[in-house]
Formats: C-alpha cells, sequence, structure tokens
C-alpha cells in the first residue's frame, strides 16, 4: 500500500526548532519529488515547499523562506522539515504529499504543530 | 504569493450539478494548464480530484470534471451525491513561486 506517514508534530514556544519527518512505503521514494504543505485550524491548504527526487532542486514559500529547510533521505525513504525561529502564525496541520508531478497525487495523515507560549 | 480566488460556499440538492470556479492570474492559472483540485472532508487529509486541469486520476467518479478558460478554472460536480458534501481547493503550478492553493469552498448538498 501507497503511504506516507508524519511525525514530529508538537507543542514549541515562539522562537523555537522542530523537525518534522515524513516516512514513504509502498513506492520508490527515490523517484519522485515531495512536498510540504500546511492547513491552519479552520483555514485553507498553503504550499510550503518542494524538493526534487535528487535534492537539486528546493523551492520554500516566501512565508517560510530562511526559517525551514527541507531535506530528504532516499536511503530511509523519508522526507524531513526544519522548522526553526517558529511563530504563532505557524500553529498547522503539516501535511507531507507526493508529487505527481504537478499535482499532489499522495498526503500523508498530517501532524499538528502548536506554537504558543 | 496571494491565493487563488474561490467562493466560499456552494450548495446543490442531490442530483444537481453544480461549478466551482478558481481564479488566479496570468502568473499561475494563465499561464499553465497546471491547475489540479482536492476534496477534502472534515479532519481528513485532501484528496487529488483533478489534475491538469481536466485529467482524472484512478478511482474518482467521473461525476467530477475540471476545465480552464484564461485565468479561471472551473470544477463542475454532476449528479451531485451526499458524500460530495466536502472541502474543495483548487491548485495552480505557478512558476518559481511552484504552487499556489485557493481560498477554498464548502460544497452543500441540500
Amino acid at each position: 500500500e501507497v503511504q506516507l506517514v508524519e511525525s514530529g508534530g508538537g507543542l514549541v514556544q515562539p522562537g523555537g526548532s522542530l523537525r518534522l519527518s515524513c516516512a514513504a512505503s509502498g513506492f520508490t521514494f527515490s523517484s519522485y519529488s515531495m512536498n510540504w504543505v500546511r492547513q491552519a485550524p479552520g483555514k485553507g491548504l498553503e504550499w510550503v515547499s518542494y524538493i526534487s527526487s535528487s535534492s537539486s532542486t528546493i523551492y520554500y514559500a516566501d512565508s517560510v523562506k530562511g526559517r525551514f529547510t527541507i531535506s530528504r533521505d532516499n536511503a530511509k525513504n523519508s522526507l524531513y522539515l526544519q522548522m526553526n525561529s517558529l511563530r504563532d502564525e505557524d500553529t498547522a496541520v503539516y501535511y507531507c504529499a507526493r508529487d505527481m508531478p504537478n499535482a499532489f497525487d499522495i498526503w500523508g495523515q498530517g501532524t499538528m504543530v502548536t506554537v504558543s507560549s | 504569493q496571494s491565493a487563488l480566488t474561490q467562493p466560499a460556499s456552494v450548495s446543490g440538492s442531490p442530483g444537481q450539478s453544480i461549478t466551482i470556479s478558481c481564479t488566479g492570474t496570468s502568473s499561475d492559472v494563465g499561464s499553465y494548464n497546471l491547475v489540479s483540485w482536492y476534496q477534502q472532508h472534515p479532519g481528513k487529509a485532501p484528496k487529488l480530484m483533478i489534475y491538469e486541469g481536466s485529467k482524472r486520476p484512478s478511482g474518482v467518479s467521473n461525476r467530477f470534471s475540471g476545465s480552464k478558460s484564461g485565468n479561471t478554472a472551473s470544477l463542475t460536480i454532476s449528479g451531485l451525491q451526499a458524500e460530495d458534501e466536502a472541502d474543495y481547493y483548487c491548485c495552480s503550478y505557478a512558476g518559481s513561486r511552484r504552487d499556489v492553493f485557493g481560498t477554498g469552498t464548502k460544497v452543500t448538498v441540500l
């Protein structure tokens, strides 16, 4: 079964850091680009970051540029999101999503990140 | 990175057809035939319904169809069913900005 499972969410204070992980299974992870997409409570979806299959191309939304770092380990079938200098507005469910390409065809169940003092 | 504009809500009776619009700019929707649509039920992850403007993934009902004219993409749901009640989001490739989502539309089946 094709599956993505996120982990690493939790409660963190403003200015703090958190590292999210996404474990992939059921497909050849190294052949696909991947993304992080987030959704603030009661709000819409927001694309956060993209990484190509070989990690050679990376993009970030302006809202997280300079604070978040996307990476992957193809040997471990894993995607990561290092989040630094967290702000209240980063509070959201974070989803990892497989790039079809140009569409997100497989989504994880999401992991909740709460930034609060 | 401004979000694409969708109506906040659309409703219809069972069996009817509804259309959700998604308005962008010449930098995103208007420049690429790479609009996708997602269905999201409460508390669940989004599900891909349409990609590349009008293509349906395997397993998605042919009651869902997509189109585009200029800077506006549309999702039509025909033969509306109770299970179609959900939030729907469009998304467009936007070049160097990669991807931008729409504001979301709540579909209510009356």
